[in-house]
């Protein structure tokens, strides 16, 4: 299927474990980006791509990791999870020029006990 | 730096009552403004744009105009019906910038009664 996917939908994890958030585009979308969701503070930009190989931080990048071997995957790893990672997920890429807007998965609930 | 702020809910309305949700943003340059819907248990969804001072975006009975004198992008609709409960975002985009990264802002909640 066309669009963009996000697996797992949830996932619990542990204090310190590593877990993997898999972000998947169907449309070669240069820009893809991972924000977190969480109640009073909308959404936070953590990293952002604008091509394979070409990974920068956002607004809130500490504790996370992202690669992009290729075009159309952007995993997002928390490499020690904590308590304060408990958030939801979200992958996006973008379609056209700046102007465009972007495409949304729909999101990986993560809770870190 | 650029921000975005509405107006806190959660809003709670009549079905066919008429809706504005405040937004106003503090930008560089010459941002692009969005807004954005979020249904229960989905990702969100673009609801409407505007490029440019003045532009109206509209889409699904919902309106917003880019107004640049008073910093505003307010997001209206005439008659709103249950099946518009979501959670409202109005974001911005970098035009100063080729990434174009959305800045959000905190998200507003609506709930429509029948």
């Amino acid at each position: 299927d066309a669009g963009i996917t996000q697996s797992p939908r949830y996932k619990i994890t542990e204090t310190g474990r590593q877990v993997t958030l898999m972000c998947h585009q169907t449309w070669s979308h240069s820009y893809m980006f991972w924000y977190r969701q969480d109640l009073g503070h909308g959404l936070r930009l953590i990293y952002y791509s604008a091509a394979a190989d070409i990974t920068d931080k956002g607004e809130v990048p500490d504790g996370y990791v992202v690669s992009r071997s290729k075009t159309e995957n952007f995993p997002l790893t928390l490499e020690s999870a904590t308590r304060s990672q408990t958030s939801v997920y979200f992958c996006a890429s973008r379609a056209g020029g700046i102007a465009g807007g972007y495409t949304f998965g729909s999101g990986t609930r993560l809770t870190v006990v | 730096g650029n921000s975005v702020t509405q107006m806190e809910g959660p809003v709670t309305l009549s079905e066919e009552a008429f809706l504005t949700i405040n937004c106003t943003y503090t930008a560089t340059g010459y941002p692009s403004l969005f807004w954005y819907v979020q249904y229960p248990g989905e990702g969100l969804q673009l609801l409407l744009k505007a490029t440019k001072a003045d532009d109206k975006g509209s889409n699904k009975g919902f309106e917003a105009t880019y107004r640049k004198e008073t910093t505003s992008f307010h997001l209206e609709k005439g008659s709103v019906q249950v099946s518009d409960s979501a959670v409202y975002f109005c974001a911005l985009s970098d035009g100063s910038s080729n990434t174009g990264k959305l800045i959000f802002g905190q998200g507003t909640t609506l709930q429509v009664k029948p």
